[in-house]
């Protein structure tokens, strides 16, 4: 079966940095892709990988590593406002996104 | 201001009543998708147009129907809702000329069947 795995919650200070990992086993591969959703809204598309490596937008970063199934979402200067559910998901061999529940991130003071 | 628009927002509705929840887009996107979102759980593939007159189902077609008559016009319709059709109702869209152009939601529909 297609599986994604992500934290189902972290916490982390204002100001510092958070990491949010996913990992994934899909039926082929076409791309990675971050959406943030803030509690009641839509998702928000932030990044897509398709290759390996790290692409940087702004306060964000996203990871790709094919061969390990694996990737994270960098959160730099974390704001109050990145408070939100960050998903992951990837699109499998027929085009069709796979998604993961979300990681739950609270920012405190 | 291009954009992607879902209505209602909220419904309250009996067991068995037939509904219809409308999505609309000013992209001129010809992709367009129906997700169901419980909280805190994944997004669900129901429905899935790639144009005009054509229209797939996903994972979880959830007893519901869609059309695409028009490239920006993207309804669905639940035949007889039942309370396991309680959930959060995300359209999304995608244009260019790759299935893995990015996904942009509307608001979404969170609907109560009592």
């Amino acid at each position: 079966g297609q599986n994604i795995d992500q934290p189902t919650e972290m916490t982390a200070t204002e100001g510092a940095i958070v990491q949010i990992n996913c990992t994934y086993q899909t039926s082929g591969f076409n791309g990675l892709f971050w959406y943030q959703q803030h509690a009641g809204e839509a998702p928000t598309f932030l990044s897509y990988n398709v290759l390996d490596g790290l692409e940087e937008k702004g306060r964000f970063s996203s990871f790709l590593s094919r061969s390990k199934g694996y990737s994270y979402l960098l959160l730099k200067e974390l704001q109050m406002k990145d408070s939100a559910s960050y998903l992951c998901a990837v699109m499998d061999s027929n085009y069709q996104l796979i998604w993961g529940a979300g990681t739950k991130l609270i920012i405190k003071p | 201001e291009a954009d992607i628009y879902q209505t209602p927002r909220y419904l309250v509705i009996g067991t068995g009543k037939k509904i219809t929840l409308e999505c609309s887009q000013t992209m001129g996107h010809d992709k367009m998708y129906w997700y169901q979102q419980d909280p805190g759980m994944e997004l669900h593939l129901i429905h899935y147009s790639y144009g005009v007159n054509s229209t797939e189902k996903g994972d979880l077609s959830s007893e519901s129907t869609v059309s695409r008559i028009r490239t920006e016009h993207f309804p669905l319709t639940l035949e007889s809702a039942r309370p396991s059709h309680t959930s959060q109702y995300l359209c999304a869209s995608s244009g260019g000329q790759f299935h893995t152009d990015t996904q942009y939601f509307g608001p979404g529909t969170r609907l109560t069947v009592l």
